[in-house]
This record gives C-alpha cells, structure tokens and sequence, in this order.
C-alpha cells in the first residue's frame, strides 16, 4: 500500500514567492497533520483536519499560511508571500479515527524540504 | 513546562549491544498514547512502536520495546542487539485524550535523541 505521498520533496524559491506543499494521505485515513520541523523549535503541528474540515489551526505562525483539505486524498499548505524564516522541513501525516488505540498511529510522508532565499 | 522530555541529546552504543532511550512525560490525562518515531538522516519520519495508558503489558515490536512505568511517567524505548542502521535521531510523542465530538487529536513530540551505533 502507497504511503503519504508529498510534493514537491525540495523546494528553493525567493522571499515574496508563493509557495505550495501537497500531501496525499493514506487512502481510508481521515485525518491528516501538516508539521514543520526546524533544528530550533523541533517538530510543530501547524493545522489538523478531520474528514476534511479544519479542528484546529493555533499552531500556523500567521497569516501567511494557510492550508486546504478539498477531499479525502488531498491536501495543500500554502505560503504566501515566503520569508527565509520559512524555511523547514515540512511534513504531513495521515491517521484514521480508531476503532482500537492502535489505529491512530500517524503515518508520515516522506517531507518537503522548504528554503526560502 | 514541556510536556515531553528527552533528557539524552546524544547516545553511542556499540554494534550488537542493548540501548535504552528515555522519555519522561506529562498529562492529567487518564487516557493517552505514547509513541516512538525514529528520524533517519534521509529525513523520513517511521513509526515504530505505540503504548497505550492502559496497556497492562509493555509493548514490543521486534527488537523494539518500550518500558512503561505509569507512576514514575516514563515510557523508555529499548533496542536490543543494535544494528549500524539503527543510528538515527529518535523521538518520543505523546497523545492526550481525544477532542470530544472532532474524532481526532494531537501528538506532541520531544527534541529527540540522536543515536549513534558503532562498529
């Protein structure tokens, strides 16, 4: 079976430049993290979604991001305009609502490593 | 105060040998889950082992395992017999209670610990 799929896995672009990440999840998973993680603040979830509606969006830094769910098989976060402080590794993950407490391991993609120049 | 803590920045063990990795961590929650990821340098973020706060039993995935004393709010990842391919950077997680009526919750994570298995 496919894990989380993300794109792009790299992606340099200049400060003011938007910037797109998408992540497919696991196909039944309804739930779906967008994490950053940077050698300062470690791992951050930015925003979670469950069957495709927003539950939480406290950790986003500002405006300038924001995320979608359309669907159950797609998601994207969105920088716009990027600043070098951006720059991370970003990553998303899917789980599914248990049924017993082992089913809500959440499964990572494999990142997009974001710089910001 | 941190809800996870990883108290061990770097560890070194040597090839074949046993290693424990030690987290400490902190809720009011009677219900959580508590997680180990391992990070290797290619940058992938794999699951590896999940204990409940009401397992009786210590869980164990292969040469995997997790010391779970509920009292002291430990939850220690031991590999056995250590492989090269074990280095890697390793993180503990916790997941508190669940979100009544959202279905889902949040994993907070500890800054990790860097572990370097030697020939």
């Amino acid at each position: 079976d496919a894990g989380v799929i993300q794109s792009p896995r790299h992606e340099v672009t200049e400060m003011g430049q938007e910037v797109t990440l998408r992540c497919k999840p696991i196909s039944g998973h309804n739930s779906l993290f967008w994490y950053r993680q940077t050698m300062m603040r470690g791992l951050e979830l930015l925003i979670y979604f469950n069957n495709n509606v927003p539950i939480d969006d406290s950790g986003m830094p500002e405006d300038r991001f924001s995320a979608k769910m359309p669907n159950a098989s797609f998601s994207t976060l969105k920088i716009q305009p990027s600043e070098p402080r951006d720059s991370a590794v970003y990553f998303c993950a899917s789980s599914s609502y248990p049924e017993g407490p082992r089913e809500d391991t959440q499964y990572f993609g494999p990142g997009t490593r974001l710089t910001v120049l | 105060a941190q809800k996870i803590t990883q108290t061990q920045p770097g560890m070194f063990v040597q090839e074949k040998e046993a290693v424990t990795l030690d987290c400490t961590y902190d809720t009011s929650d009677q219900s959580y889950g508590l997680f180990w990821y391992k990070q290797p340098s290619s940058g992938e973020m794999i699951f590896l082992i999940y204990q409940g706060s009401y397992d009786e039993q210590n869980a164990t995935e292969g040469r995997y395992s997790l010391n779970f004393q509920k009292a002291r709010k430990s939850a220690n990842l031991v590999i056995s017999a250590s492989q090269l391919g074990d280095s890697a950077m390793y993180f503990c997680a916790m997941r508190e209670g669940r979100h009544s009526g959202a279905g889902s919750y949040q994993l907070t994570f500890g800054k990790g610990t860097k572990l370097s298995v030697i020939p």
